[in-house]
């Protein structure tokens, strides 16, 4: 079955410091990846999806990115965090098999830019 | 462009009862996934139940079920013999079916289950 490993649970960062999440999953190939924030008390925001190797695609405008340099790791990035960066992350997949359209999740990064 | 809507941003239940969370979903393509996801405390995000648009049969599993109405683009979810287990966040999702479509499971504001012993 499908892991997701994500990490750091909890981050503080300063206002105007660099960001990098890191998404490694196991037990499928070919998934499609996805990256949510959570603001507090509040629904999912997708932020990024990839369907493969180098493909981003970007659903907010914002100072974040992405990338995907292997297939079974998707980056969130930013080069200067923002007040308005901080939340709940979350990665997620979408096993590469055929009819199977389950998004199975990561336990998250709580990010606080202060 | 897809969009999910639950309108009950807090439901209270009783141990023991039913409660139903509302779900709506606007598209304009046939085809397509819709989902309830659960988010207790610990904030890790559970499948409980899942919905193929073709199909007509409501989806059940176990004390979970919902009710699909297509044409009214509703996709409530029954939860039975509430416990306090149930306590959580519960997201309604949609994900398009079509060749092409997109890859993107939009999800709804969530609601807030409690539930009272």
């Amino acid at each position: 079955s499908q892991t997701i490993h994500q990490w750091p649970a909890t981050l503080v960062q300063p206002v105007g410091s660099p960001l990098s999440l890191e998404c490694t999953v196991e037990g499928t190939s070919n998934p499609n990846l996805y990256w949510y924030r959570q603001a507090a008390g509040r629904g999912l925001q997708l932020l990024f999806y990839s369907v493969g190797i180098g493909q981003i695609s970007s659903e907010v405008p914002q100072n974040l990115s992405a990338s995907r340099p292997q297939d079974r790791q998707f980056i969130l990035s930013s080069k200067k965090l923002l007040l308005s960066d901080s939340g709940f992350y979350l990665c997620a997949l979408r096993p590469g098999s055929l009819y199977n359209e389950k998004l199975f999740f990561g336990s998250g990064t709580q990010l606080s830019v202060l | 462009a897809q969009t999910v809507t639950q309108s009950q941003p807090e439901m209270s239940v009783q141990e023991a009862e039913t409660v139903t969370l509302s779900c709506t979903y606007d598209t304009s393509e046939s085809d397509y996934y819709l989902f309830w996801y659960k988010q207790p405390p610990s904030r890790q995000m559970i499948l409980v139940i899942r919905q193929e648009a073709y199909k007509q049969q409501n989806a059940t599993e176990n004390r979970f079920s919902v009710n699909f109405q297509k044409a009214a683009k509703s996709f409530s979810l029954k939860i039975s013999d509430s416990q306090l287990g149930d306590a959580a966040m519960y997201f309604c999702a949609y994900r398009s079916a079509q060749a092409s479509g997109t890859y993107k499971y939009i999800f709804g504001t969530g609601t807030r289950l409690k539930v009272l012993a």
